[in-house]
């Protein structure tokens, strides 16, 4: 079956450092894949995506790369901010849309 | 336009009361989901509908009933609350062919 593996959080930062959360799957098939994000008492937001080895996600600063090899989609942003502070889910999908297969999630916190 | 609503807000059951989250959405797609979110578990699905009289099972469906008459609503049941059942309940649309799920704010339950 389908299974995402994110780092455990949380993750404290300071504004402007470098971000990097890992992200690993397994899956049948060939999985487009997902970054979400979660501000405080809000539902999920779609962040970017990547649907095939190799491609690129980018949005808000924030990017992942779809390495099929070392089966890893990591989320990383060069200069984080205060309002980036917030919980990420990695997700996966092999098949209909509807079906997602979510990590665990990763709690970021970033102070000033 | 709303997006995604859903009702009620927070909730509080005693064991074995039933109940009814709503869920409503004006964007005229086809796919609608819900999902669990649990600390440390991240989103788990647990029933999904691609069109109007159509569902189908996700990865935890004990416990809960769905039905899907119109396009706009996909209300999610539970006959029979138990304590497990104390979540944060999301319910999720796209349109067909496209990857980008929206999520409505959620439905806090807690189940005494």
């Amino acid at each position: 079956g389908n299974s995402v593996t994110q780092m455990e959080g949380p993750v404290t930062l300071s504004e402007e450092a470098f971000l990097t959360i890992n992200c690993t799957y397994t899956a049948t098939g060939y999985p487009s894949l997902f970054w979400y994000v979660q501000y405080p008492g809000e539902g999920l937001q779609l962040l970017l995506k990547a649907t095939k080895a190799d491609d690129k996600g980018s949005n808000k600063g924030f990017e992942a790369t779809y390495r099929k090899e070392t089966t890893s989609f990591h989320l990383e942003k060069g200069s984080v901010q205060v309002s980036d502070s917030a919980v990420y889910f990695c997700a996966l999908s092999t098949g209909t849309a509807s079906k997602l297969t979510f990590g665990t999630g990763t709690r970021l916190q970033v102070t000033l | 336009n709303a997006g995604v609503t859903q009702t009620p807000k927070f909730q509080v059951l005693k064991t074995g009361q039933s109940m009814t989250l709503q869920c409503a959405q004006d964007m005229n797609h086809e796919y609608m989901s819900w999902y669990r979110q649990d600390p440390g578990m991240g989103l788990r699905l647990i029933h999904y509908s691609v069109g109007a009289g159509i569902t189908d099972q996700g990865e935890v469906p004990n416990g809960y009933n769905v039905s899907r008459s119109t396009t706009e609503d996909f209300p999610l049941r539970l006959l029979s609350a138990a304590p497990s059942q104390t979540s944060v309940y999301f319910c999720a649309t796209n349109s067909r062919g496209t990857y980008e799920q929206y999520f409505g704010p959620g439905t806090r339950l807690t189940v005494t």
